[in-house]
């Protein structure tokens, strides 16, 4: 199968900003994702985008997305303690045997925060 | 509150024995998944349902089974034939409607099985 790329460790110092990033593997994705996973808890929601936007901001995330390149990164601002986690990175992928859409997640990012 | 509640939070398997993970979500969500996530890895699709009564297999479907009779539940079991059960499972829902399909999944909070 194809497969959705993440470097593993990402290590900041509080206040900095990071990026994370991710290499997707199907240029008709609809929906790309970032999702956030704490030690021994489930998978949260950060944020998505759509495959026709080059760029979404919420709040301290901003989302970045080039096509052309099959490239999206996640900047966080201003790096707590409470954002080290992994962080995983989603494609949804047209199931065509089954008229649906899947996700597809790379191997995560685990990102450190140094106070 | 809604959610996705998973149960247990740890499960414990002894050899040949079949167990039975619980996934119930009352976000009147149409489709529901079931991962699995090994140390290291990203997450593997085991099976996953669209409508009530029907499911499919996704891509490590070998050593499980699942069901569903009602909206709001998929549990999961994990049978004797899975020969290398430990891992933490992860179900997820999402809404699933219409040609658009807004597949954003919205996940439970895990349940890790043990094999004793």
């Amino acid at each position: 199968g194809e497969d959705v790329e993440q470097s593993l460790f990402l290590s900041v110092r509080e206040g900095d900003s990071s990026v994370i990033n991710c290499t997707y593997t199907d240029s008709s994705s609809t929906y790309l994702y970032w999702y956030k996973q704490e030690p021994g808890a489930g998978l949260q929601l950060l944020t998505y985008i759509f495959s026709n936007m080059d760029m979404k901001q919420d709040q301290r995330l901003t989302v970045l997305l080039n096509k052309k390149d099959k490239h999206l990164s996640l900047r966080i601002a201003d790096t707590q303690t409470g954002d080290s986690a992994i962080y995983f990175c989603a494609e949804s992928i047209a199931d065509s045997g089954a008229g649906s859409y899947q996700l597809t997640f790379g191997k995560g990012t685990k990102l450190s925060v140094i106070p | 509150d809604g959610g996705i509640t998973q149960s247990p939070k740890y499960l414990f398997r002894k050899e040949g024995q079949n167990v039975t993970l619980s996934c119930e979500q009352n976000l009147n969500h149409d489709a529901m998944y079931w991962y699995r996530q090994d140390p290291g890895q990203g997450l593997r699709l085991i099976y996953y349902s669209q409508i009530v009564n029907d499911f499919q297999k996704g891509d490590i479907a070998e050593g499980y089974s699942v069901s569903r009779e009602k909206k709001e539940s998929f549990p999961l079991t994990v049978t004797s034939a899975q020969k290398n059960p430990t891992a933490f499972y992860l179900c997820a829902s999402s809404i699933g409607d219409g040609p658009t399909r807004q597949e954003t999944q919205y996940f439970g909070p895990g349940t890790r099985l043990l094999v004793l």
